[in-house]
């Protein structure tokens, strides 16, 4: 099951920052943060991760909370290319390898 | 262009029946990842392939099966259809075999399978 909580939905203005948070209180000290989105009618696609710093890509930014419970991914200035669902995953080493396990994210729209 | 490809696009077929997804991963990746994604239950995966052999299962059913062949395409046979199997499968890869937890899942456009 997936380890993270993240709201259903949010919404935002074009050209705005917007920040969507996930929860993972259950975070082991080896686990990655990832975001990936899911365009309308696309595969996943890979955004940012991170363990204990905060990253940055040309894509978004990742803050991760200090006690690593929970993190923020930051787009600077959304597009109405940016409305899709995000998802925060969490991944954990075993093995056996290990799966994505994806929860049913955060559904983005961007107002123009 | 994520680099997976996967074949064929659209499939439509009636209940009983069997069908093959085939999933190409990018140059380079040895692992193979097969997720099913429904309305009403998200994505959720379903096995997942390392340089020939199963590394990771999730919820799949009885009724489907994978493989990755020596050239590490991979392709997910579904049987005796039913059609609450009506679905996009989604083919990833990555280039370990899971277990770095820093690794990168790039995702195929997917096939979209209609069950009538």
């Amino acid at each position: 099951d997936a380890k993270t909580t993240q709201p259903n939905s949010m919404e935002s203005n074009e050209e705005e920052p917007v920040h969507l948070p996930c929860n993972h209180s259950t975070i082991s000290g080896t686990d990655y943060i990832h975001w990936y989105r899911q365009l309308p009618s696309q595969g996943p696609e890979y955004v940012i991760h991170g363990l204990t710093s905060n990253v940055n890509n040309r894509m978004a930014s990742l803050a991760i909370a200090e006690d690593r419970k929970s993190s923020t991914l930051i787009l600077h200035r959304a597009t109405l290319r940016d409305a899709a669902v995000y998802y925060c995953i969490l991944r954990f080493a075993d093995n056996y390898g290990q799966n994505f396990v994806f929860g049913p994210g955060t559904r983005l729209s961007v107002l123009p | 262009d994520s680099g997976v490809t996967q074949t064929p696009k659209h499939l439509i077929t009636a209940t009983g029946q069997r069908v093959t997804l085939r999933c190409s991963p990018r140059s380079g990746d040895l692992s193979v990842y097969w997720y099913q994604q429904s309305l009403d239950q998200g994505l959720q995966f379903l096995i997942q392939y390392y340089n020939g052999e199963e590394r990771a299962k999730g919820n799949i059913l009885e009724r489907f099966s994978a493989q990755q062949f020596p050239d590490l395409h991979s392709e997910l046979n579904l049987s005796s259809l039913e059609l609450g199997d009506s679905a996009l499968y989604f083919c990833a890869s990555s280039v370990g075999g899971g277990a770095a937890t820093n690794e990168k899942l790039f995702f195929g456009s997917g096939t979209q399978l209609s069950v009538l």
